[in-house]
């Protein structure tokens, strides 16, 4: 059974302080991804990033950085001078399945995160 | 850039009655997810559709529930006998093919009364 844990869920920071946001998963598998999605107010879900469970190099895009690390079972979401409109629900999910047809995504119970200006 | 789009955004529905939720897949995918959000609850996955038919299913998609691709371009996801409890949003998503990301759309948010 696959199982995503975000413990935290409501974080609070105040514009341009760094905020990290956790994720911790339970898989059997040997080959999984994880991913990280988005939920703005307005309620969509955005995908963010996707990583492999061959590859534990850390991910860099702009502000957002991402950390996995399979000793721990973590993957780490660290948000870098934090700006208003980064106030959402952060999802974390895992697929163990790489092929398409069965390769539904169990999600995490989400981090709501609200940058204060 | 292309998007997964449903109709409707909100709907409102008595219990007992049945209700056809739409969905737009990204043109070129070949992978088709159901998946609903209860209030201020994590995302659920409901069902996932592939080559026509039903790849997997979760526990919550009862015989109360059923998927279609009528035409090639349409998902649809239709709840009979509506209940209190399937009162959520419910999210579309699909995904071009193995080793990709699911791209989902915006939600219809069901009110059952």
């Amino acid at each position: 059974a696959q199982k995503v844990t975000q413990a935290q869920t409501e974080i609070s920071v105040v514009e341009k302080e760094d905020v990290t946001l956790d994720c911790v998963y339970e898989t059997r598998d040997t080959t999984y991804y994880l991913f990280w999605y988005k939920q703005p107010p307005s309620g969509e879900l955005v995908f963010l990033i996707r990583r492999n469970s061959f590859d534990e190099q850390n991910e860099i895009s702009g502000r957002y950085s991402w950390n996995f690390q399979k000793s721990t079972s973590s993957f780490n979401f660290t948000i870098t001078a934090s700006q208003v409109v980064d106030s959402a629900v952060y999802f974390c999910a895992l697929s163990s399945d790489f092929t398409g047809a069965n390769s539904k995504l169990t999600f995490g119970k989400g981090i709501t995160l609200s940058v204060r200006p | 850039e292309p998007e997964v789009t449903q109709t409707p955004s909100h709907q409102v529905t008595q219990m007992g009655q049945e209700v056809i939720l739409r969905c737009v897949p990204i043109s070129n995918h070949l992978y088709f997810y159901w998946y609903r959000q209860i209030l201020g609850q994590k995302v659920e996955f409901l069902v996932s559709f592939y080559n026509n038919e039903i790849s997997e299913k979760s526990e919550i998609f009862d015989d109360r529930f059923s998927v279609e691709r009528p035409d090639g371009s349409n998902f649809t996801l239709k709840i009979r006998s509506t209940k209190l409890e399937d009162s959520a949003m419910y999210f579309c998503a699909s995904m071009r093919g193995n080793f990709y990301e699911q791209y989902f759309g915006p939600g219809t948010r069901l009110t059952v009364t």
